[in-house]
């Protein structure tokens, strides 16, 4: 049964990166046809689509978060990346992780991990 | 951007009530459209899929209808595990961006 865990700072300071790191258990990202995508939900607020990276390694973001994104596979392809420049107590929230096959909504979630945005 | 509409924002109900939330978008999606529930400090859960296919393992009295840019999610007799927030969403393409709705909080009466 495959799982997704998030991992990553907790605390990030005004203007640097946000770094996360989504692992992937009993699945491995380029064997199977998903998409691998990362979504955020600030606290007493709505979900938010920041990016997805394909099985093949073609990455998309969110237009409204675009250049700031950054999503990557890592080598050993049971790893998938996060990097959002930049922040501001704007970018506070809960990210999640998430698997999506084809066609299908996103039907496997990590537990999510909460990113404070704070000098 | 497609933006993506939900009504209404807290429906009150008591166990036992058929329950319908309705999600509009801002242009045609034809199918590309997901439900899911959220409990507080969880991650979402995929109820429905493609407007109208349920998950696998979600009770049968969540059903999915709707295509173009109205949509509707329906629990058949509400159940105490079924007071959650609804958020629908669309995923029609990448290029146009994957978008939410605000969500619908199901909540006691």
């Amino acid at each position: 049964q495959v799982q997704l865990q998030e991992s990553g700072p907790g605390l990030v300071k005004p203007s640097e990166t946000l770094s996360l790191t989504c692992t992937v258990s009993g699945d491995s990202i380029s064997s199977s046809n998903y998409f691998w995508g990362w979504i955020r939900q600030p606290p007493g607020k709505g979900l938010e689509w920041i990016g997805s990276v394909s099985y093949s390694g073609t990455t998309y973001s969110n237009p409204s978060l675009k250049s700031r994104v950054t999503i990557s596979v890592d080598t050993s392809r049971t790893r998938f990346s996060l990097k959002l420049t930049s922040v501001t107590a704007a970018d506070t929230a809960v990210y999640y992780c998430a698997r999506r096959p084809p066609g299908f909504g996103m039907d496997v979630w990590g537990q999510g991990t909460m990113v404070t945005v704070s000098s | 951007d497609i933006q993506m509409t939900q009504s209404p924002s807290t429906l009150s109900a008591s166990v036992g009530d058929r329950v319908t939330i309705t999600c509009r978008a801002s242009q045609s999606i034809s199918s590309w459209l997901a439900w899911y529930q959220q409990k507080p400090g969880k991650a979402p859960k995929l109820l429905i899929y493609k407007a109208s296919n349920l998950q696998s393992g979600v009770p049968s009295r969540f059903s999915g209808s709707g295509s173009g840019t109205e949509f509707t999610l329906t629990i058949t007799s509400l159940q105490p595990d079924d007071f959650a927030t609804y958020y629908c969403h669309q995923y029609i393409s990448y290029s146009e961006g994957f978008t939410f709705g605000p969500g619908t909080k199901v909540d006691f009466k």
